[in-house]
């Protein structure tokens, strides 16, 4: 149970062009989602909490009209990098609030590696 | 504001080996949770183990297991009997009423043969 998918896994891109990454709970409702991103060997950096059917909650330092979130439903949360330059490149990352006794808990994607040239 | 540390960077292990990794963290709340996921070359995230601060017995997980000192705020990972499949970065977290977590660094454990 409990398991969290992302698509695509691998994106390559031109700069100037929109990316849409997918991240979806498959075996229960996520109420919450989480988008991190992750530079090589270091930690996770949170960007924003995804709540579904209201605004996204942005870190600061987070430019919410370049990553746009959309929560539309309990499985599916959505990643949108905006006119996407090299210095995007990176290794995105969702996760979904556990339901239940799990709630604390978040579930990870398998993670979106985009590369913009 | 909630932190968590790992002060070991890296850290090997022979196959078979017992390993420890460190974790301490800062917080003033009094119900909260800690983890530890790992981070394979693959690069998905994979919940080992939760603990949940209220409870004072040590959570463990087959092979993993915890120890848990609230009041030196201190969340140690024991690896027994390591495999070469937990080679991986570990990371502990700290979580509070479902909102988000906070990562420490992370540890690049390396188990050899």
């Amino acid at each position: 149970g409990a398991v969290v998918s992302q698509h695509p896994s691998w994106v390559i891109c031109k700069s100037g062009t929109s990316v849409k990454i997918e991240c979806r709970s498959l075996d229960f409702q996520a109420t919450t989602m989480f988008w991190y991103r992750q530079f090589p060997k270091q930690s996770l950096m949170l960007m924003a909490t995804s709540n579904e059917g209201s605004k996204a909650t942005y870190e600061q330092g987070v430019e919410k009209d370049k990553f746009l979130i959309n929560h539309a439903s309990l499985t599916l949360s959505t990643l949108t990098v905006t006119s996407a330059h090299p210095e995007d490149s990176s290794f995105y990352i969702c996760s979904a609030r556990g339901t239940g006794g799990n709630q604390e808990t978040q579930y990870f994607g398998p993670g979106t590696r985009l590369l913009v040239l | 504001a909630q932190t968590v540390t790992q002060s070991q960077p890296e850290m090997s292990v022979q196959e078979a080996e017992t390993v420890t990794l460190s974790c301490t963290y800062d917080t003033s709340e009094n119900n909260y949770y800690l983890f530890w996921y790992k981070q394979p070359p693959s690069r998905q995230m994979i919940l080992v183990i939760r603990q949940e601060a209220y409870k004072q017995q040590n959570a463990t997980e087959n092979r993993f297991s915890v120890n848990f000192q609230k009041a030196a705020k201190s969340f140690s990972l024991k690896i027994s009997d390591s495999q070469l499949g937990d080679t991986a970065m570990y990371f502990c977290a700290f979580g509070l009423d479902g909102n988000k977590l906070v990562f420490g660094a992370g540890t690049i454990l390396r188990v050899k043969s």
